[in-house]
């Protein structure tokens, strides 16, 4: 079964430290891996996209790996914001032509100052 | 989130009432989609379509009906609402066109059977 998981499920972190928040799938065969930034009450927003053949890409301070040898994804956070606050949302795109995305359950990160 | 909009924004209702949810979005995408997030769990697609007179089931579509009245409306239905439907719900379009295919999600709708 094509799944998603991400790791923590939840993380606290102090107003300008870093972290990095973890994706492994089992999605096969595999078109594109994105992450989406979900602020609470509100619908989720595309922050980076990965196809097979890239293995990072970055947003501002927001950067991205990708494995797809392991099957593996990272989004690292630089310099935190209380903005950040928020639930990070791993999905995988499949190569089934029908366009069906599989989404990771997310990490919610809560920066404090 | 502006470029698709769902209303309404909250709902609680109760149990056998059928409750419609409404999307609408000025991107010019042809296609559509529904969702539902649970706490802890993935977003889940209720039902999709490709265009007008195109619609397909997704993973959870039992209790559940669309009707894509036009290109830029497509509402869920629940026929009788039940307590486990409490979710909260988003609709999403995409644009086959431009490769990647990002989905773009409105703001979501919290409904709540008692």
């Amino acid at each position: 079964k094509n799944q998603v998981e991400q790791s923590p499920q939840s993380l606290i972190i102090l107003e300008g430290k870093n972290c990095t928040l973890q994706c492994n799938y089992t999605v096969s065969p595999f078109s594109n891996l994105r992450w989406y930034k979900q602020d609470t009450g509100r619908g989720p927003v595309s922050l980076t996209i990965m196809t097979f053949s890239e293995n990072t890409k970055s947003n501002g301070r927001y950067t991205a790996t990708l494995d797809a040898d392991t099957k593996q994804s990272s989004l690292h956070i630089t310099a935190s914001q209380l903005s950040d606050s928020a639930s990070y949302i791993c999905v995988v795109r499949g190569l089934d032509g029908t366009d069906k995305l599989i989404f990771g359950t997310g990490t919610r990160l809560q920066v404090f100052p | 989130d502006a470029d698709v909009t769902q209303t309404p924004r909250n709902r609680i209702t109760k149990t056998g009432k059928r409750i419609m949810l409404e999307c609408s979005q000025t991107k010019g995408h042809d296609r559509m989609y529904w969702y539902r997030q649970d706490p802890g769990l993935g977003l889940q697609l209720i039902y999709y379509s490709f265009d007008v007179k195109d619609i397909n089931k997704g993973e959870i579509s039992d209790g559940y009906s669309v009707s894509r009245q036009a290109q830029a409306k497509f509402s869920l239905s629940l026929e009788s609402a039940i307590p486990n439907q409490t979710a909260l719900y988003f609709c999403a379009t995409s644009d086959p066109g431009t490769g990647t295919n990002e989905q773009f999600f409105g703001p979501g709708t919290r409904l709540t059977v008692l």
